[in-house]
C-alpha cells in the first residue's frame, strides 16, 4: 500500500498570509502512463470534501487561483498564497496511482 | 448538475451488515465511463477509501476491507450500493459516495473525486 504522510498536522495562519502543506508518499506516484495522480481536497467544517487540485497542479473548476499545487515523484506541496477566512478546514492529499489512499489531513486554522 | 445522495440505516448492530445506497442524479451511470466510489470518515478522523465500481460492475476494493465489502451497481435505478458485513464499532463513520473522474486526453485513468454526497453517519452499536 502507498502511505501518504502530511505535514504539518495543524497549521495556524494569519489572515492574508501564505500557507503551505506538504505531502509525501511512501513510493513514487508516477503511473505507468507517465502521469502523476496526486490531488488535494478541502473539507470545511461540517461539509463533505471538495476537490481543489488534481494531477499535482491542475486547479479544478471554480477553485480560486490563490490555491496552487506543485511537486513530483514522492514530494508534493499545496500552497495558499493569501489565506482567507473561508479557507479554514482540513486539507487532504490523495493518490490514485495505485488504488487510492489519503493523507491523514492538515487542519488549517486562523491565528 | 451532477448530485449524489447517500441513504440507509443510521444504526447497525455489531456483527450485522451495513447497507447503503448512493443515488445519482443529473447524469446516467450507464452513460458514463467514470467510476463511482465509497469513502468513509470516522468521527474526528481522516478519510478512508472503501472501493469503486463502474457501470459494467467492474469493482476494486481497499485491500484492508476487501474480505467484508461488496459494491454493486443498478443502472436501471441509477444508483450504486455498499454492503459491509460483520461490522464492529470501528466501522462507525460518516460514509460518503463520490464520482471518481478523469479528463480525457489527459490520461484516461480515473483519479479525482468530485462531486461528493453530503455523507451519512452510520453508527455501530447494540
Amino acid at each position: 500500500d502507498i502511505v501518504m504522510t502530511q505535514t504539518p498536522l495543524s497549521s495556524p495562519v494569519t489572515l492574508g498570509q501564505p500557507a503551505s502543506i506538504s505531502c509525501r508518499s511512501s513510493q513514487s506516484l508516477v503511473h505507468s502512463d507517465g502521469n502523476t495522480y496526486l490531488s488535494w481536497l478541502q473539507q470545511r467544517p461540517g461539509q463533505p470534501p471538495r476537490l481543489l487540485i488534481y494531477k499535482i497542479s491542475k486547479r479544478f473548476s471554480g477553485v480560486p487561483d490563490r490555491f496552487s499545487g506543485s511537486g513530483a515523484g514522492t514530494d508534493f506541496t499545496l500552497k495558499i498564497s493569501r489565506v482567507e477566512a473561508e479557507d479554514v478546514g482540513v486539507y487532504f492529499c490523495m493518490q490514485a496511482t495505485q488504488f487510492i489512499t489519503f493523507g491523514q489531513g492538515t487542519r488549517l486554522e486562523i491565528k | 448538475q451532477l448530485q449524489l445522495q447517500e441513504s440507509g440505516p443510521g444504526l447497525v448492530k455489531p456483527s450485522e451488515t451495513l447497507s447503503l445506497i448512493c443515488t445519482v442524479s443529473g447524469d446516467s451511470i450507464s452513460g458514463s465511463s467514470y467510476y463511482w466510489g465509497w469513502i468513509r470518515q470516522p468521527p474526528g478522523k481522516g478519510l478512508e477509501w472503501i472501493g469503486i465500481i463502474n457501470y459494467s460492475g467492474s469493482a476494486f476494493y481497499n485491500p484492508s476491507l476487501k474480505s467484508r465489502v461488496t459494491i454493486s451497481v443498478d443502472t436501471s435505478r441509477n444508483h450504486f450500493s455498499l454492503k459491509l458485513k460483520s461490522v464492529t464499532a470501528a466501522d462507525t463513520a460518516v460514509y460518503y459516495c463520490a464520482r471518481l473522474g478523469y479528463f480525457s486526453g489527459s490520461g484516461n485513468h480515473p483519479n479525482w473525486f468530485d462531486p461528493w454526497g453530503q455523507g451519512t453517519l452510520v453508527s455501530v452499536s447494540s
